[in-house]
């Protein structure tokens, strides 16, 4: 079981807008620890998605945003395109592990 | 273009070893940290260690400190995972990743990924 849970699936038809929510708790998310994003096509490398909670790397869409709030963060997908069907994990600091911890992963399907 | 290459993953009995290999390019390799993540099958991305730019500091996840050492070369742009006393549990992908920064911190991220390389412990 992860530390953060994420819903295991989600689905939208192309053009909706959905939301991947990743909830933690007082050791992680809520101590203030910034969530990261990360989407993961099967057999590639992961891809960086969401740093520091709300910031996209250059090249990142802006159809990817991120929020945190309490020991909740949260990824929004708007515009859904067939290619962002994928595995998506949210990351976050543990101060009770001391070390890095992953959702246990959204499987988004795009319909 | 950072790229991240793995290699050594194998079958290997339990209570054997193995030693991963990441060949790194694209970026000042002693500018930054690494680590390695993994991934067992039909399982989400679990975090395994992570050395910083300079290989003065290292962390594990407990699930295999005292088993595992992570080690760079920086003279040869390569990062290791030296797996000893392997347990089925150990049966993974294992990705090397690139941290933003040197230090590995509370704030710490991975912002490159290698595509992996599969380790299978059975007998």
């Amino acid at each position: 079981q992860s530390v953060l849970t994420q819903p295991p699936s989600v689905s939208g038809a192309p053009g909706q807008r959905v939301t991947i929510s990743c909830t933690g708790s007082s050791s992680n998310v809520g101590a203030g620890y910034d969530v990261h994003w990360y989407q993961h096509l099967p057999g590639a490398a992961p891809k960086l998605l969401i740093y520091g909670s709300t910031n996209r790397p250059s090249g990142v869409p802006d159809r990817f945003s991120g929020s945190k709030s309490g020991t909740s963060a949260s990824l929004a997908i708007t515009g859904l395109q067939a290619e962002d069907e994928a595995d998506y994990y949210c990351q976050s600091y543990d101060s009770s592990l001391s070390g890095s911890v992953f959702g246990g992963g959204t499987k988004l399907t795009v319909l | 273009e950072v790229q991240l290459l793995e290699s050594g993953g194998g079958l290997v009995q339990p209570g054997g070893s193995l030693r991963l290999s990441c060949a790194a390019s694209g970026f000042t390799f002693s500018n930054y940290g690494l680590s390695w993540v993994r991934q067992a099958p039909g399982k989400g991305l679990q975090w395994v260690s992570v050395i910083s730019g300079g290989g003065d500091s290292k962390y594990y996840a407990g699930s295999v400190k005292g088993r595992f050492t992570i080690s760079r070369d920086n003279s040869k742009n390569t990062l290791y995972l030296q797996m000893d006393s392997l347990r089925a549990e150990d049966t993974a992908v294992y990705y090397c990743a690139k941290d933003w920064r040197y230090y590995y911190d509370t704030r710490s991220y991975l912002d490159y990924w290698g595509q992996g390389t599969l380790v299978t412990v059975s007998s």
